[in-house]
């Protein structure tokens, strides 16, 4: 059974590097094909998919965080990572990561159980 | 981007209901359509993928239709372990988006 478990820091200051982490258990990160998501949602709004990385380690981001957002990938650790840049208020979420078969029908079938990251200073 | 409009936003129902939740696409996504359940603190669960395949493990009472642009979510027969927020979500294309939710209560 995959599990997923995301880890980091709970309060962020303003305009400071959000950093989070998915660790990766019951299956390799590097085997099969499969992207690994990362997706937040706010309070009181919408879930947002923020992007993911595929195996080999290309990326696919939201184009309304783009500018901010890097994901990348240990696979000696089975882990992948967040990292959102000059982070505000409005970026205070639970942040979920998860993975996406890569199949034609694409869809999300494992998350974690999400964080919650505040930014505040 | 694909916008994604879920109804009703809460619902109120009892145990033995059937009920139903639709979600509507801002453009035709043919079947690219998924729903899941989210419980608080637990990891959202996928429930239907490709708008009408019954992910492994999850209940017969759940079931899903529709393609284009209007799909729905059916739960047969609620049971009290139903009660939870649902979401849809479009995987026709990147970015992937999310239906607002509807929170399903007990009565």
């Amino acid at each position: 059974q995959v599990q997923l478990q995301e880890s980091g820091p709970g309060l962020v200051k303003p305009s400071q590097t959000l950093s989070l982490t998915c660790s990766v258990s019951g299956g390799s990160i590097s085997s099969g094909s499969y992207y690994w998501s990362w997706i937040r949602q706010p309070a009181g709004r919408g879930l947002e998919w923020i992007g993911r990385i595929y195996t080999s380690g290309s990326t696919d981001y939201n184009p309304s965080l783009k500018s901010r957002v890097t994901i990348s990938v240990d696979t000696s650790k089975n882990q992948f990572s967040l990292k959102l840049t000059s982070v505000t208020a409005a970026d205070t979420a639970v942040y979920y990561c998860a993975r996406e078969p890569h199949t034609a029908m694409a869809y999300f079938d494992y998350w974690g159980q999400g964080t919650l990251v505040t930014v505040s200073s | 981007d694909i916008q994604m409009t879920q109804s009703p936003s809460s619902l109120s129902a009892s145990v033995g209901d059937r009920v139903t939740i639709t979600c509507r696409a801002s453009q035709p996504i043919s079947t690219y359509l998924n729903w899941y359940q989210r419980k608080l603190g637990k990891a959202p669960k996928l429930l239907i993928y490709a708008a009408s395949s019954l992910q492994s493990g999850v209940p017969p009472r759940f079931s899903g239709s529709g393609s284009g642009t209007d799909f729905t979510l059916t739960i047969s027969s609620l049971q009290p372990e139903d009660f939870a927020a649902y979401y849809c979500q479009q995987s026709y294309n990147t970015p992937y988006t999310f239906g607002q939710g509807t929170k399903l209560e007990i009565k």
